[in-house]
């Protein structure tokens, strides 16, 4: 029952470097996204995809590329970290598109600081 | 754009107290869901409202969907240390899927 599984759950980064948060689910979700939580802010999301080779961008995808190979894989890749890039980072993934209407599933999160 | 505002941001309380955090917005939104979140770990829903005016009950946590679709509530009789995390609501948009989470309301319950 691994769910949505996230990695790395903690990371450093130097401004400037890049890096891919991994994200994937075992459960044919087609709906996958990726959040940022910010405190005060709640979750913003910042790029979705509702299916194998379908991406778009959210609220604030800025500095973040997405790509969506398989149903079950879903990275997003930091260009050029940035200090405002620290934040803890959730993959979710939903049955549906209307995935308001059934229950989303979330990973642990990733924990990125960009120093 | 669409926001959803909750409060409030912070609560303290004793076990066995009741209370209620709120979700508001000026849009209309076609569901709403809360989530509760404990640390280190991702949100996990609660429960999602569809019909204005709704009310759902989860054992001691009582939602209500306002009858205009624009806020929310969230009701606990007999809080208990267990309860204790961050409660977020989420609007779904007429005809989008582009959800807006609220910031969310962080609750502590003492024993």
């Amino acid at each position: 029952n691994a769910g949505v599984t996230q990695t790395p759950k903690f990371q450093v980064l130097k401004t400037g470097q890049s890096m891919t948060l991994q994200c994937a689910q075992d459960m044919n979700h087609e709906y996958m996204s990726w959040y940022r939580q910010d405190p005060g802010m709640g979750l913003r999301l910042i790029h979705y995809s509702v299916g194998a080779g379908i991406t778009d961008q959210g609220e604030v995808p800025n500095g973040y590329n997405v790509s969506r190979s398989t149903t079950e894989d879903f990275p997003l890749r930091l260009l050029s970290a940035a200090p405002s890039q620290t934040s803890v980072y959730f993959c979710a993934s939903s049955l549906s598109l209307a995935w308001v209407n059934t229950e989303a599933f979330f990973g642990q999160g990733t924990r990125l600081t960009v120093v | 754009t669409q926001l959803l505002e909750q409060s409030p941001q912070f609560l303290s309380i004793q076990e066995g107290e009741n209370l209620t955090v709120y979700c508001n917005s000026s849009s209309v939104f076609s569901s709403l869901q809360w989530y509760r979140q404990e640390p280190g770990e991702g949100p996990v829903l609660l429960v999602t409202v569809v019909t204005g005016g709704e009310v759902k009950k989860l054992k001691r946590l009582t939602f209500q969907f306002g009858d205009a679709r624009k806020d929310s509530s969230l009701h606990i009789t007999a809080a208990q240390p267990g309860d204790t995390g961050l409660y977020l609501c989420a609007g779904g948009g007429t005809g989008g899927f582009k959800t807006i989470f609220g910031a969310g309301t962080r609750l502590f319950v003492k024993a």
